[in-house]
């Protein structure tokens, strides 16, 4: 079974700067990466798929990347709604695997 | 715009049978995975599985024994039923539409299910 692990536990970052939030897989899962953020009391929303790709809405400033076993969130300037718990997810189609990260704590510096 | 709308009951005790539901409105139901995931208090999100319109089913391997998910193409709504619940299966529930093979692009307003 493929795990997903996720670095640092928590971030601490001011707003206005860069945060970066990794994801390491323990074995390649090519592209096969999603990215979420959530908010206390709501629903995950969909940041990125596919590694790379922003999920539609999502504003500029979330990018995402990597393959293999090691991908990255980049948060290139930090906005006061920014802050929240980040989970990376892989996917595979077959067998059909679904699995999360233990998620980043992004908070105010 | 698409909208998930999700209830069951709340407070259920040891070795009783979790059910809720889902239901879709503004989209369309076939031609996608509908999507169920826990989150126990304080921790992160497991997938629980996914059902289609044609009731394809995939599980997670870790709760297949005690999952059956259903839908309703009438009435554009998907079902989980978890049975022999224990207080580790105390969790927000939240059901979601796959966006293909690969992310979960909307997602219900989530479910508490406690069990004691």
């Amino acid at each position: 079974e493929i795990v997903m692990t996720q670095s640092p536990a928590t971030l601490s970052v001011s707003p206005g700067e860069r945060a970066t939030l990794s994801c390491r897989a323990s074995q390649s899962v090519s592209s096969n990466v999603a990215w979420y953020q959530q908010k206390p009391g709501q629903a995950p929303r969909l940041l990125i798929y596919g590694a790379a790709t922003r999920a539609t809405g999502i504003p500029a400033r979330f990018s995402g990347g990597g393959s293999g076993t090691e991908f990255t969130l980049t948060i290139s300037s930090l906005q006061s709604e920014d802050f929240a718990v980040y989970y990376c997810q892989h996917y595979n189609t077959w067998p059909r695997r679904i699995t999360f990260g233990q998620g980043t704590r992004l908070e105010i510096e | 715009q698409v909208q998930l709308q999700q209830w069951g009951a709340g407070l259920l005790k040891p070795s009783e049978t979790l059910s809720l539901t889902c239901a879709v409105y503004g989209g369309s139901f076939s031609g996608y995975y509908w999507t169920w995931v826990h989150q126990p208090p304080g921790k992160g999100l497991e997938w629980i599985g996914e059902i289609n319109h044609i009731e394809n089913t995939n599980y997670n391997p870790s709760l297949k024994s005690r999952v059956t998910m259903s839908v309703d193409t009438s009435k554009n709504q998907f079902s989980l039923r978890l049975t022999s619940v224990t207080a580790a299966d105390t969790a927000v529930y939240h059901c979601a539409r796959g966006r293909g093979a690969d992310a979960f692009d909307v997602w219900g307003q989530g479910t508490v299910v406690t069990v004691s």
